[in-house]
């Protein structure tokens, strides 16, 4: 069965310092990636997005950045934090295999907190 | 402009009695319809979809929704709600040809009263 790893649960970083979250995903090939942002316990923001190695779409101009350096590994930067960077993310897979119906599976979340 | 929306905040329900969580989107074509729930400080889960078919579907935890059409409504039912029902829900529209991206409700807070 596929399983999804989002690490770390929780972090608290001050303002300017460098981020990185990571995600991976297990017992799937290809699948696409998902970072999404959850501001004050509600609606979630789509951030990036991945369909393949190496190709990452933006869909909201940031502070952040995500790659993907193998199939079933996405990460989630930053150069430097701001305080409006505060948030819980997530990342999600989405299967692409024939008869697939879209829906997409998540991680457990990170959150972020930075002072 | 292709939208879901969740227009209950909040939604308070007495534990036994039913629980409906409502959703109506604006998409063009048939859409691909989603029920997730959220437990405080966890990821989402998947709890059922709509993609063609019977308009009512089942799906975890006891949890149906049916798809209304005319209405453009993909409304939650759960038929006796329990405490440990209390979560966040969204609901999520895929549009045909969106290149798979999902549309997201604000999402609707759930709270059983015992």
């Amino acid at each position: 069965s596929q399983t999804i790893h989002q690490w770390p649960a929780t972090l608290v970083q001050p303002v300017g310092s460098p981020l990185s979250l990571e995600c991976t995903v297990e017992g799937t090939s290809n699948p696409n990636l998902y970072w999404y942002r959850q501001a004050a316990g509600r609606g979630l923001q789509l951030l990036f997005y991945s369909v393949g190695i190496g190709q990452i779409s933006s869909e909201v101009p940031q502070n952040l950045s995500a790659s993907r350096p193998q199939d079933r590994q996405f990460i989630l930067s930053s150069k430097k934090l701001l305080l409006s960077d505060s948030g819980f993310y997530l990342c999600a897979w989405r299967s692409v295999y024939r008869g697939s119906t879209g829906e997409l599976f998540f991680g457990e979340g990170s959150r972020l907190t930075v002072l | 402009a292709q939208s879901v929306a969740q227009p209950e905040d909040q939604v308070n329900v007495a534990e036994g009695n039913p629980l409906t969580v409502k959703c109506t989107y604006s998409v063009s074509g048939n859409p691909y319809l989603f029920w997730y729930v959220q437990y405080p400080n966890r990821g989402l889960q998947f709890l059922l979809k709509y993609i063609t078919g019977d308009n009512l579907v089942k799906g975890s935890y006891g949890f149906e929704a049916e798809f209304n059409k005319s209405q453009t409504s993909f409304h939650l039912k759960k038929p006796s709600a329990l405490v440990s029902d209390s979560a966040l829900y969204f609901c999520a529209v895929r549009a045909p040809n969106s290149n798979y991206q999902l549309i997201w409700g604000a999402g609707t807070k759930l709270i059983i009263k015992p």
